[in-house]
């Protein structure tokens, strides 16, 4: 079946401009989960869904990012005024049960 | 989440066993331990995860000690593909968010 999508698979923006990250999660995955990884570097937790929901907001690094989950399927990621340090791999993830989470492919962000 | 500690890279060879160790000193009673291995420019994909003795499924094997305050990835007969890092993790079966550490890089050589 189908995994986790996500989209745009690269992400080239000017420093200042907004951008908007896209993750299709496995059908009938209720938890949905949003990580980043910087060049070289672990993963770094930013929020977690359950269903639309968003129970835990802690790991996101600034009011500048915020993300939203619509019909319990689709979420979106958005980065306002981006800044170089926010280049990185932004990884979605889903499940069932949370420690067996579903990676997609990620998104390349740079920031020029 | 208990904080793991495991080796920051390891080198093996075609066909050997490899063993990967993580520390986990204060784990908790309610505590599973979980890998993941992930390979360049691709997302974590979950290995194993296990609570104590032994749990093996056709990619590998995890033991688990009585005092459950480390942890062992067994990989047998390596191959070119298993070059990927691996990521010991360690949380209570219902934890949402995983903490995931350096992890260990593990190089297969021809």
């Amino acid at each position: 079946g189908a995994g986790v999508s996500q989209s745009p698979s690269n992400k080239v923006t000017e420093k200042g401009k907004d951008v908007e990250l896209r993750c299709d999660p496995i059908s009938g995955h209720t938890a949905l989960y949003w990580y980043r990884q910087s060049l070289g570097q672990g993963l770094e937790f930013l929020i977690y869904f359950q269903g639309n929901s968003a129970p835990d907001k802690s790991g996101l690094p600034s009011d500048r990012f915020s993300a939203e989950r619509t019909g319990g399927s689709v979420s979106t990621l958005t980065i306002q005024r981006t800044q170089q340090e926010d280049s990185a791999v932004y990884l979605c993830a889903s499940s069932l049960f949370s420690y067996e989470q579903y990676f997609g492919p990620g998104t390349r962000l740079t920031v020029t | 989440l208990a904080k793991t500690t495991q080796p920051i890279s390891m080198d093996s060879y075609e066909g050997q066993e490899v063993n990967i160790t993580c520390s986990h000193n204060n784990i908790a009673t309610n505590d599973y331990i979980t890998w993941y291995q992930q390979f360049p420019s691709q997302g974590p994909r979950f290995i194993i995860q296990g609570y104590k003795t032994k749990v093996t499924n056709e990619v590998a094997s995890l033991f688990i000690p009585a005092d459950r305050k480390s942890s062992t990835l067994s990989l047998p007969r390596v191959s070119l593909s298993d070059t990927a890092v691996y990521y010991c993790l360690v949380g209570a079966g219902g934890y949402n968010k995983l903490i995931f550490g350096a992890g260990t890089r593990l190089a297969v050589h021809p």
